[in-house]
């Protein structure tokens, strides 16, 4: 399965920028970089993907490095409700289960 | 649209004992995918079903089983039960398979295995 490392835990202000950063080095070509989060005693929920280009939606931004190796997630301006752990997922078309790794824990301090 | 359903939300079992628990997905998607999460080991993935089919299993022993219906709702079973099995077990559903697709994730049932 492809791999990806996360730190364990991050802290950000609330209101301000957070960026998430996952490493991914054995990438494959095909592989899709997926983003999940789980907010506390809640099923986990998706928040956004990308192949190779950065991606925007209503929640986040994903930048994805030029060669792939590495991606970041931008929560633009944090808010409280943004506490949770974030997944960095890579998606492979041979076997396209997820595996969830441990994740980054996101704390939003007031 | 009503979101991942499970049913129940909350189980006590003893060890010995089988259970099924059961998910309905949105409407519309025909993939269901099962995870357990516990405090040691995670998220971890079960099995994918699509059109009634199981697409890709997990690491887990025989004991673990699950099969979906032709409308798309899904259960899985766990027979004797033991203590390591209590968990938080999850529920996705997606339109269709594929590395692209998004999952969309259920409340969880809570096992708990005495």
């Amino acid at each position: 399965d492809a791999k990806t490392t996360q730190p364990n835990s991050m802290e950000s202000n609330e209101e301000e920028p957070v960026h998430l950063p996952c490493n991914h080095s054995t990438i494959s070509g095909t592989d899709y970089i997926h983003w999940y989060r789980q907010l506390p005693s809640q099923g986990p929920e998706y928040v956004i993907h990308g192949l190779t280009s950065n991606v925007n939606n209503r929640m986040a931004s994903l930048a994805i490095a030029e060669d792939r190796k590495s991606s970041t997630l931008i929560l633009h301006r944090a808010t409280l409700r943004d506490a949770a752990v974030y997944y960095c997922i890579l998606r492979d078309f041979r076997d396209d289960k997820i595996i969830f790794g441990k994740g980054t824990r996101l704390h939003i301090l007031p | 649209k009503a979101g991942v359903t499970q049913t129940p939300r909350y189980l006590i079992k003893t060890r010995g004992q089988q259970v099924t628990l059961s998910c309905s997905p949105i409407s519309g998607h025909r993939s269901v995918s099962w995870y357990q999460q516990t405090p040691g080991q995670g998220l971890q993935f079960l099995f994918e079903y699509f059109s009634e089919t199981q697409r890709n299993k997990g690491n887990f022993p025989g004991r673990f089983s699950g099969r979906q219906f032709s409308n798309s709702r899904s259960e899985m079973n766990v027979s004797t039960l033991e203590l390591g099995d209590s968990a938080l077990y999850l529920c996705a559903s997606s339109l269709a398979t594929g590395q692209s697709e998004t999952q969309y994730f259920g409340p969880g049932t809570r096992l708990l295995v005495l």
